[in-house]
């Protein structure tokens, strides 16, 4: 079985700032984890994905994020918020060879970015 | 066209009463998915078709859900006897090869609600 938590349903960063959003899995096999962001009325987009390769992984508009298998943890990090990063990031899990009814979404945290 | 599209953008409707919710992939994508997203919660999967294979439909809630795919390409989901629990954001993705990690393009989603 493969879950996913994210800690923290509402984040608020002052402009400039880290941003760091947790999202700790669950997983009985190798993962594969997912960072996705959806700004208001829009659909989700891909960030950034770990796929067994590099364990850190760069992802689009200078997001990043480091999976550790010690603690269960895939956390995405922005060195300085913008106030366009404002939007709401899932995180999500699955498995090599897993199918289209195997990807496992966490509830969502929301970013607010304070100028 | 540019990217996965969803009609209605907004649905109200009566309890008891049957909707149609279509989804627009892109265009030569092959896989296609239904999710639902609860407030508060993550997305819940529903369906998911693979270019001409029996869908996979283990996360249809009940059998008042059904969806179909015409022709490889547009779907439509149909829940009859709308519930007040049916209440949700209804989300459509695309992605040009199968799971898991060929990336799911996401629709705005229609968000339907129940009275």
């Amino acid at each position: 079985a493969q879950s996913v938590t994210q800690l923290g349903s509402h984040v608020s960063v002052s402009e400039g700032a880290l941003v760091l959003l947790r999202c700790n899995y669950s997983s009985s096999v190798p993962p594969y984890l997912f960072w996705y962001v959806q700004y208001p009325n829009q659909g989700l987009q891909l960030l950034l994905k770990y796929t067994s390769a590099a364990t850190l992984v760069k992802g689009i508009n200078g997001f990043e994020a480091e999976f550790k298998k010690s603690e269960t943890s895939f956390h995405l990090t922005k060195p300085s918020a913008h106030m366009s990063d404002a939007a709401e990031y899932f995180c999500a899990v699955t498995h090599e060879g897993g199918t289209g009814n195997q990807f496992y979404f966490g509830t969502g945290t929301s970013l607010t970015v304070i100028p | 066209g540019a990217g996965v599209s969803q009609s209605p953008s907004n649905k109200v409707t009566e309890k008891g009463k049957d909707v149609e919710l279509r989804c627009d992939p892109i265009s030569g994508h092959t896989a296609l998915y239904w999710y639902r997203q609860s407030l508060g919660q993550g997305l819940e999967f529903l369906i998911y078709f693979q270019g001409n294979s029996a869908p996979d439909k283990s996360g249809l809630p009940s059998d008042r859900f059904s969806a179909e795919r015409t022709g490889g390409s547009v779907s439509t989901l149909t829940i009859q006897r709308t519930q007040q629990e049916d209440s949700a954001v209804y989300l459509c993705a695309s992605s040009g090869g199968g799971p898991p990690t060929d990336t799911q393009y996401f629709g705005p989603g229609t968000r339907l609600t129940v009275l």
